[in-house]
């Protein structure tokens, strides 16, 4: 269906290390958001990627969109504490207005 | 401040007693939405709405009740809450229904 698989369910990091949660969709996206959830918190918007391999930096991150728009990473360089938190990627239905989250990725970062 | 604002934040209730959550955004937003969030399950959308008057299903629908009388305005509305219908609940709100979704602080409803 139009699920997004994400992986993996949970990391956990020594402060310093990088880290990558990837989303994978079995049929074309339009296009991917990803957000972020701090512990105890809400999610919150990080990014949108829309065109085919397309590649955005913010700070530390890096977000990529795969070639054939199926697949999507976020990449964290040098963690830190407060990179903690889950990373949800979302893709929109691709017929309704419907949007539909991964399982989400959940960051822990030992300092 | 432009925010998506949530009542109650906490609540805890009993079976079969029926309960509306509200959710108002101050951002002349367009679409709407509501999610249950569960351990491991990830955000499970239940309801959106596109504009006024307009509501749609989404995931988990079933139990659930919405309206959208005004713009501003989401309610949820469950007529007989069950245990399973305990969850972490946000309200969500976009300009467009494909733009960046800010979210309300959580409701966190239990059902005994």
């Amino acid at each position: 269906g139009q699920q997004v698989m994400q992986i993996p369910q949970y990391q956990h990091v020594q402060e310093g290390e990088d880290f990558t949660t990837y989303c994978n969709s079995s049929t074309t996206l339009s296009n991917i958001q990803w957000y972020k959830q701090r512990p105890g918190g809400h999610p919150v918007f990080l990014i949108q990627l829309v065109k085919s391999g397309e590649v955005k930096k913010q700070k530390r991150l890096t977000f990529q969109f795969g070639e054939a728009k199926k697949n999507s990473s976020l990449h964290i360089t040098a963690t830190q504490t407060t990179d903690v938190g889950t990373y949800f990627c979302a893709r929109r239905s691709s017929n309704t207005g419907k949007l539909i989250f991964g399982q989400g990725t959940t960051l822990q970062v030992k300092p | 401040e432009a925010q998506v604002t949530q009542n109650p934040r906490y609540l805890i209730t009993v079976t079969g007693k029926k309960l509306t959550v509200t959710c108002s955004q101050n951002m002349n937003h367009e679409y709407m939405s509501w999610y249950r969030q569960d351990p491991g399950l990830g955000l499970r959308q239940i309801y959106y709405s596109m504009n006024v008057e307009v509501t749609d299903k989404g995931d988990v629908p079933e139990g659930y009740k919405v309206s959208r009388k005004e713009k501003r305005n989401f309610p949820l509305i469950l007529e007989s809450p069950s245990p399973n219908q305990t969850s972490l609940y946000f309200c969500a709100s976009s300009l467009l229904y494909n733009n960046e979704q800010f979210f309300g602080p959580g409701t966190r409803l239990t059902v005994l």
